[in-house]
């Protein structure tokens, strides 16, 4: 199976800027999408195809990457962006999750 | 605007079966694939698989093959997931989702399911 390994925790202030990472055991094109879950609730969709925003979501939201490395930048982060961010990916059999980074505002 | 519904919190016991649900709403349920995601608590998300509903047809993520059945009412619009032999192992909340592509664009709300004696 394809893992995807993000950082578990990363804890910034308020309009700094934050990227988070996610890094494939082997290549995924650009199959790998973004949630956010916060406690309680389901993910919802942030981006799609590595670099797409899904509407509904503001432009601090960014995707890039391809193939192994997959980056989520957040800038600038406000108090409401507290949550978990999961990669994923839809390009090998079967689709996987990343473990999740937990991002706190400090 | 699509919905999913699922339903609510289920307490069972070690060896037993359970049938989750899952109603669709606001998009054509039958060219939709709906698909199935299990939280276990303080863990990751892990895919079980997915049913196209316009044909029954399903796959499974093969570590949950002989442990998740899914099934499609296309009268009704509703997702089913049926786990079976149930330990602790699968104390989880399990969500169903609608693909756009291939990303889940849609999530239900979630269904914990407890395992205990």
């Amino acid at each position: 199976d394809t893992v995807l390994t993000q950082s578990p925790a990363l804890a910034v202030s308020p309009g700094e800027r934050v990227t988070i990472s996610c890094r494939a055991s082997e290549s995924v094109s650009t199959g790998v999408h973004w949630y956010q879950q916060k406690p309680g609730q389901q993910p919802k969709l942030l981006i799609y195809g590595a670099s797409n925003l899904k509407s509904g979501f503001p432009a601090r939201f960014s995707g890039s990457g391809s193939g192994t490395d997959f980056t989520l930048t957040i800038d600038p982060v406000e108090a409401d962006d507290t949550a978990t961010y999961f990669c994923q990916q839809s390009w090998n059999d079967p689709w996987t999750f990343g473990g999740g980074t937990k991002l706190e505002l400090k | 605007q699509v919905q999913l519904q699922q339903s609510g919190t289920e307490l069972v016991k070690p060896a037993s079966s359970v049938k989750i649900s899952c109603k669709s709403s606001g998009h054509i349920f039958t060219i939709n694939y709906m698909h199935w995601i299990r939280q276990q608590p303080g863990n990751g998300l892990e895919w079980i698989g997915w049913i196209y509903p316009g044909s029954g047809k399903s796959k499974y993520n093969q570590k949950f093959d002989g442990k998740a059945t899914l099934t499609a009412d296309k009268s009704s619009s509703t997702a089913y997931m049926q786990l079976s032999s149930l330990t602790s192992e699968d104390s989880a909340v399990y969500f169903c989702a609608s693909t756009v592509a291939t990303s889940f664009a849609y999530w239900g709300q979630g269904t914990l399911v407890t395992v205990s004696s």
